[in-house]
């Protein structure tokens, strides 16, 4: 079965330091891989997505993820974190029946100034 | 509105009671997903509709918890008999493409946060 380890809890980081957050996956075929982010009393919203091709991919908000087969990794990067980044962060893979996205426990980001 | 929207915000109930909780899609959008997201955890899958075909089921607790969508539009979640381990926020989704490898975008709703007591 497919799952999602996501295994820093949380995460702290100052404002204009770099980013990098761990998303290890279990799938037997080439997953479909992405990245959703959850602010206080919002909604989950995607950040970026991995399907095929190249293993570097960008997303919105100045983010960008890598691919690694051989590590069954997609972590999650972004050179320069704003206070504004401040949230919980959830790496997920799509179901082989195409009827769900398995959502990873997530990793709470705090930024200090 | 043009994202999705879910009711109640908040419910409260004590146990034994039955709650509905509803889902107004983006309009259009052929996929409809419900998930569970207990405190401090990941968003875990309940169920998915395509159109008003209730496709996979296969996340729902326990028989108590019945989905429908019967006109491929607002989605009803409905939890009988509420227990306190039915306390979490209930997320509900919409994608525009219909079954096949999820390649489009879910966008989700703020959640409908139940409580029981």
């Amino acid at each position: 079965a497919q799952s999602v380890t996501q295994p820093d809890i949380h995460i702290t980081v100052s404002e204009g330091a770099s980013l990098e957050l761990r998303c290890n996956y279990s799938y037997g075929a080439t997953p479909y891989l992405f990245w959703y982010v959850q602010s206080p009393g919002q909604g989950l919203q995607l950040l970026l997505k991995y399907f095929s091709g190249d293993t570097l991919v960008q997303g919105i908000k100045g983010f960008e993820a890598e691919f690694k087969r051989s590590q069954s990794s997609f972590n999650l990067r972004k050179p320069s974190v704003h206070w504004s980044d401040a949230a919980e962060y959830f790496c997920a893979v799509g179901n082989q029946a195409g009827t769900a996205l398995i959502f990873g426990k997530g990793t709470t980001l705090s930024v200090s100034s | 509105g043009a994202g999705v929207s879910q009711s109640p915000r908040y419910k409260v109930a004590k146990r034994g009671q039955d709650v509905a909780l509803r889902c107004d899609p983006i309009s259009g959008h052929v996929s409809l997903f419900w998930y569970q997201q207990a405190l401090g955890q990941g968003p875990e899958f309940l169920t998915y509709f395509q159109n008003e075909a209730q496709l996979d089921k296969s996340g729902l607790p326990s028989d108590r918890f019945f989905a429908e969508r019967p006109e491929g539009s607002v989605s009803t979640l409905k939890i009988q008999r509420t227990q306190q381990e039915d306390s979490a926020v209930y997320l509900c989704a919409s994608s525009l493409r219909g079954q096949g490898k999820i390649t489009g975008e879910l966008f989700f709703g703020e959640g409908s946060r139940l409580t029981v007591l």
